[in-house]
């Protein structure tokens, strides 16, 4: 069964200290492991897709990593607006009745002080 | 680009009624959208994958007699929760992926539908 471990469970930063989200999976052979950002209310936002151990991506303040084994997601320098939960979700390359799941970790509550 | 809704946005109904929430896809055509369940502090939840044209699949331990779903077009799938109890009470959310299979597997999600039943 595939599994997602995120931590810590929740992550207070104060405005301008730079830290990492850790993101732990299982999974039955990777298509691909997907960063989500998700407001109060509301739907998770695509941030990021890796599909390969090594690959790296970059959007503003935001880096994502992975490795075989967990995926980072860096925050440099965070501002009060980049407080949010961030959820990291795997989908597996397996086909049959869940083609296309994703497996979903519970998440990381991001609070930045001002 | 790749943008999803949904509506309503919250819906409250009395115990025993039927509610039907939609998903759009506004600016792709998407044979496949996938129904999330998230309750209070815990994460998504895969309910089913909705296919055009054909029924759905449904997750293990999800009812498919009490969340129907009709994938009707390659723009919208709805799902009814019948039958309504206050267990069922969550906030319900829907993903299409716009670019399935073309080396892109990313879902995009639709903004969230809140269901209460009192």
């Amino acid at each position: 069964e595939d599994q997602v471990t995120q931590s810590p469970e929740a992550l207070r930063l104060q405005e301008g200290e730079s830290s990492s989200l850790n993101c732990s999976y299982t999974v039955s052979g990777l298509r691909g492991l997907f960063w989500y950002r998700q407001d109060p209310g509301k739907g998770p936002e695509f941030l990021f897709t890796l599909y390969s151990a090594g690959e790296e991506k970059e959007k503003e303040r935001l880096k994502a990593t992975l490795t075989k084994k967990e995926s980072f997601l860096h925050i440099t320098a965070p501002k009060p607006e980049d407080s949010a939960t961030y959820l990291c979700a795997v989908q597996a390359n397996a086909g049959g009745t869940s083609y296309g799941k994703l497996t979903f970790g519970q998440g990381t509550i991001l609070t930045v002080h001002p | 680009g790749a943008v999803v809704s949904q509506h309503p946005s919250w819906v409250i109904c009395k115990s025993g009624t039927s509610v039907k929430i939609e998903c759009r896809s506004l600016d792709f055509q998407a044979t496949t959208m996938f129904w999330y369940r998230q309750f209070p502090k815990q994460s998504l939840m895969l309910m089913a994958t909705s296919n055009e044209g054909s029924k759905a699949t449904y997750e293990q331990g999800v009812e498919k007699d009490k969340f129907l779903i009709n994938h009707a077009s390659l723009t919208l799938s709805t799902l009814t929760v019948t039958s309504a109890h206050p267990e069922d009470s969550s906030f319900y959310i829907c993903s299409a992926p716009p670019r399935w299979g073309l080396n892109s597997y990313e879902q995009y999600f639709g903004p969230g539908t809140r269901l209460t039943v009192t």
